[in-house]
């Protein structure tokens, strides 16, 4: 089965900091991996997808065969960044549990 | 051109009372998900629908849990006799079809449920 684990149910940054959200999958096959986010009174949408390899308002994520990683990445975070973030797999979407990231002034 | 709808938006109802909320899909999408999210948690999967037909159920958390669709339209998820450990936001996404890219879910902006 498809899992993803997010280790971190909260983060907190200062403005203009660097941020990491950590997301490690377990599954065999080839991975397809990506991060949804939900910014308050906001519906859940996608952020990003490891397979078009870009960068979405500023955010990276990298997957890691190696270390079996997809970390959300932003070299210098914004306070408009503070939202509800998932990774997840594709398919029926075990979702991770979520990390809530606060960025703050 | 709509996406996801989801209703009623808010739903407030006693506990042992019975209630339906509705998902209207994006035109042509097949699949089907419905999610919770209690506060301060994560997202709960608990069933999808590929077409009218949902073949697995094993995330619904109990048998008062149900849910149905139409064909490859509206699908309905009805909590039986709530139970105020029912409160939450309940999500449902779609996506074009089930097997194969592209893989995005589009959700829609969820029921608040609150039983009293």
């Amino acid at each position: 089965a498809q899992r993803v684990t997010q280790p971190e149910k909260l983060l907190s940054v200062f403005k203009g900091a660097p941020v990491e959200l950590k997301c490690n999958y377990s599954y065999s096959g080839s991975p397809e991996l990506f991060w949804y986010v939900q910014y308050s009174r906001q519906r859940l949408q996608l952020l990003l997808r490891h397979i078009s390899r870009e960068s979405i308002k500023g955010f990276t994520a990298d997957l890691n065969k190696g270390e079996t990683s997809f970390h959300l990445k932003k070299p210098f975070a914004q306070e408009e960044d503070s939202a509800m973030y998932y990774c997840a797999p594709r398919g029926y979407m075990r979702f991770g549990a979520g990390t809530r990231l606060t960025v703050k002034p | 051109g709509a996406g996801v709808s989801q209703s009623p938006s808010n739903k407030v109802t006693e506990k042992g009372k019975d209630v339906e909320l509705r998902c209207d899909p994006i035109s042509g999408h097949t699949a089907l998900y419905w999610y919770r999210q209690r506060l301060g948690q994560g997202l709960e999967f608990l069933i999808y629908f590929q077409g009218n037909s949902a073949p697995d159920k094993s995330g619904l958390p109990s048998d008062r849990f149900s849910a149905e669709r139409t064909g490859e339209s509206v699908s309905t998820l009805t909590i039986q006799r709530t139970q105020q450990e029912d409160s939450a936001v309940y999500l449902c996404a779609t996506r074009p079809q089930l097997a194969g890219p592209p893989y995005e879910q589009y959700f829609g902006p969820g029921t608040r449920l609150t039983v009293t």
